[in-house]
């Protein structure tokens, strides 16, 4: 059970340059949700879906664009890369219930902007 | 809006207990989650709070006062696997948001032998 998967592990990206982090999960959870984390600010989140072809804004969305043409896929685009999107990022899929609906999380992005 | 505050750092023997406390001011409020993040690693699932009271797992508890917007992790017989970050984090009304998270700062634990 693969869970969610994050790809790539780690990138560096030139000031500018686009590019697309994949996060996939094979759980069939219906919430998707892109975080970043910087050192001594937690994670916030970016972008999050309820569900295939709705999406929405989190608390940080500026440079940032997603979109869920599937239940299983939810990548993150970075349109114009800036020093400032130097972060790790992290995916996180969780099923649709109303109790103790824990979020799993996948390994990671390390991505450098130079 | 969400603002969630806990402890940078604390620093525990092995074998000891450490409180983790976090306190959260949010707009809505639907569970309180506790993670655990070992360095270069991502966060996984401790705790899950709701309703008043104690949640016990093991050698882990969690408390939660939705009153006083104050709740707490509990660390007893620490090992030195337990050296890692504890985030806390608040979930906004699950059926509009998704199971949106926000998290505190995170908690860094250092367990010394």
């Amino acid at each position: 059970n693969a869970g969610v998967t994050q790809t790539p592990k780690f990138q560096v990206l030139k000031t500018g340059q686009s590019m697309t982090l994949q996060c996939a999960q094979d759980m069939n959870h219906e919430y998707m949700s892109w975080y970043r984390q910087d050192p001594g600010m937690g994670l916030r989140l970016i972008h999050y879906s309820v569900g295939a072809g709705i999406t929405d804004q989190g608390e940080v969305p500026n440079g940032y664009n997603v979109s869920r043409s599937t239940t299983e896929d939810f990548p993150l685009r970075l349109l114009s890369a800036a020093p400032s999107q130097t972060s790790v990022y992290f995916c996180a899929s969780s099923p649709r219930t109303y109790q103790n609906t824990e979020a799993f999380f996948g390994q990671g992005t390390r991505l450098t902007v130079v | 809006g969400q603002n969630i505050d806990q402890p940078t750092e604390m620093t525990a023997t092995e074998g000891a207990i450490v409180q983790i406390n976090c306190t959260y001011q949010t707009s809505g409020f639907n569970g309180l989650f506790w993670y655990q993040q070992h360095a270069g690693e991502a966060p996984t699932f401790l705790s899950y709070n709701v309703l008043d009271g104690l949640e016990e797992k093991g050698r882990f508890s969690s408390f939660l006062s939705r009153s006083k917007g104050y709740s707490y992790l509990l660390l007893k017989e620490l090992q030195m696997k337990d050296s890692a970050s504890y985030l806390c984090a608040v979930r906004d009304q699950v059926k509009a948001a998704g199971n949106k998270l926000t998290f505190g700062g995170g908690t860094r634990v250092l367990v010394k032998p």
